[in-house]
């Protein structure tokens, strides 16, 4: 268990809907990260927040959007799903956002658009 | 277009016999390296990782080798064992933490 909990763990909805997949970091971790785990694209980094505040954007779309509240969770926010959106979501965390913190990850929330 | 799933080397081996898992990362600039295992329906876990300063770093049964000189990285998994099966992937750290993961290999290991 890495200590990153992500809920919801299985997520079904239709087109068109919107979502929000929430993320809880390890104690004590400021970094919060969200990725995307596709068949077609493997992991991709889709954004970071430190503390609050949004470190790093990566692969996501503008219809994503994410953010970090001062209790340290974060969620990812997603809309106007496409069926291409289905896959798992990984949160992950670290203690600081600098080069060297190990990342852990949560076991991920699994969405299927129908 | 039509989606076309990932096609991920696979590496089996005997239980008991060591592994090598190879990867080759792109950024020269990348600094720190690291080595996740998935297991099938979990989330990625940290294996052991390395800074571009070292060419080597040793864990519990497990050693990674870094050549900066050709951008490749390797994972050795010593006396492999059944629950060693899993995908392993690679990732180099590029600006603050953000992590660009290799497409990842598949270890099968037979008993």
């Amino acid at each position: 268990d890495s200590g990153v909990t992500q809920t919801p763990k299985h997520l079904i909805t239709a087109t068109g809907q919107r979502v929000t997949l929430r993320c809880s970091p390890r104690s004590g971790d400021l970094s919060v990260y969200w990725y995307q785990q596709s068949l077609d694209q493997g992991l991709q980094f889709l954004i970071q927040y430190y503390n609050g505040e949004e470190r790093a954007k990566g692969n996501i779309l503008e219809r994503f959007s994410a953010q970090q509240f001062p209790d340290l969770h974060s969620e990812l926010n997603l809309s106007s799903l496409e069926l291409g959106d289905s896959a798992l979501y990984f949160c992950a965390s670290s203690v600081a956002g600098e080069s060297g913190n190990t990342i852990y990850f949560g076991e991920g929330s699994w969405l299927t658009v129908v | 277009g039509e989606s076309v799933g990932l096609h991920l080397p696979t590496l089996s081996v005997q239980e008991g016999d060591n592994s090598i898992i190879n990867c080759a990362y792109s950024n020269s600039a990348s600094d720190y390296f690291i080595w996740y295992k998935q297991e099938s329906g979990k989330g990625p876990q940290f294996i052991i990782d390395i800074r571009s300063n070292m060419d080597k770093r040793q864990g519990q049964r497990v050693t990674v080798l870094l050549n900066k000189t050709v951008k490749h990285l390797s994972l050795q998994i010593a006396a492999t064992q059944p629950g060693d099966s899993a995908v392993y992937f690679c990732a180099e750290r590029e600006y603050g933490n953000k992590l660009v993961f290799g497409a990842g290999t598949i270890l099968r290991v037979k008993s």
